[in-house]
């Protein structure tokens, strides 16, 4: 079946400008993470969805990252005011379950090279 | 609160010879235990996980990892290299209470001829 799937794949904008990462999940699965990966940072979670609530935004680096999650399915992270600190990838992932489920995997997609120039 | 060591960066083996990639973890708590690969320009992709049922622990593409409690230890192995394993390897731990996936450093296997 279809799997995590993100847009664009790759995105290049200029410092100050604001830009949209969206994120399709698995059908069916309530929740959605956000993670970032740099060279000096590695694998960074930024947000967890449940359905469309966000009960762990504790990642989120500054308050120019914002993220939505509409209809329990497709979230878009937002990241305004781009600075060249958020050239980065930003992986997208979903599982089934709640995450108190013991070890439920995570799917993740392809990921969006975000290059701010 | 919990962490993940990869011990080695960069790790080079001959095609055939043994794959070991080394991680340690810190949990307060029973831990759930991940390994995912990363091919180039491309997501990550689960190898294996370690939920509190076997300690040693099978995946795909003839990967295994054993959980050693007394050593907080999950290393991966493969008995025999292939080229199509070079790619970049994350350890990451979880547990019940938590929703978000701490991941180490990464480890970069390189497969020679």
């Amino acid at each position: 079946g279809a799997g995590v799937s993100q847009s664009p794949s790759n995105k290049v904008t200029e410092k100050g400008k604001d830009v949209e990462l969206r994120c399709d999940p698995i059908s069916g699965h309530t929740a959605l993470y956000w993670y970032r990966q740099s060279l000096g940072q590695g694998l960074e979670f930024l947000i967890y969805f449940q359905g469309n609530s966000a009960p762990d935004k504790s990642g989120l680096p500054s308050d120019r990252f914002s993220a939505e999650r509409t209809g329990g399915s497709v979230s878009t992270l937002t990241i305004q005011r781009t600075q060249q600190e958020d050239s980065a990838v930003y992986l997208c992932a979903s599982s089934k379950y709640d995450p108190g489920l013991a070890g439920d995997e995570q799917y993740f997609g392809p990921g969006t090279r975000l290059t701010v120039t | 609160a919990q962490s993940v060591t990869q011990l080695g960066s960069h790790v080079s083996v001959s095609e055939g010879a043994l794959v070991l990639l080394r991680c340690n973890y810190s949990s307060s708590v029973p831990p759930y235990l991940f390994w995912y690969v990363q091919y180039p320009n491309q997501g990550l992709q689960l190898l294996l996980k370690y939920t509190s049922a076997a300690t040693l622990v099978k995946g795909i593409n003839g990967f295994e990892a054993e959980f050693k409690k007394s050593e907080t230890s999950f290393h991966l192995t493969k008995p025999s290299a292939h080229m199509s394993d070079a790619a970049e390897y994350f350890c990451a731990v979880t547990h019940q209470n938590t929703d978000k996936l701490i991941f180490g450093t990464g480890t970069r296997l390189q497969v020679f001829p």
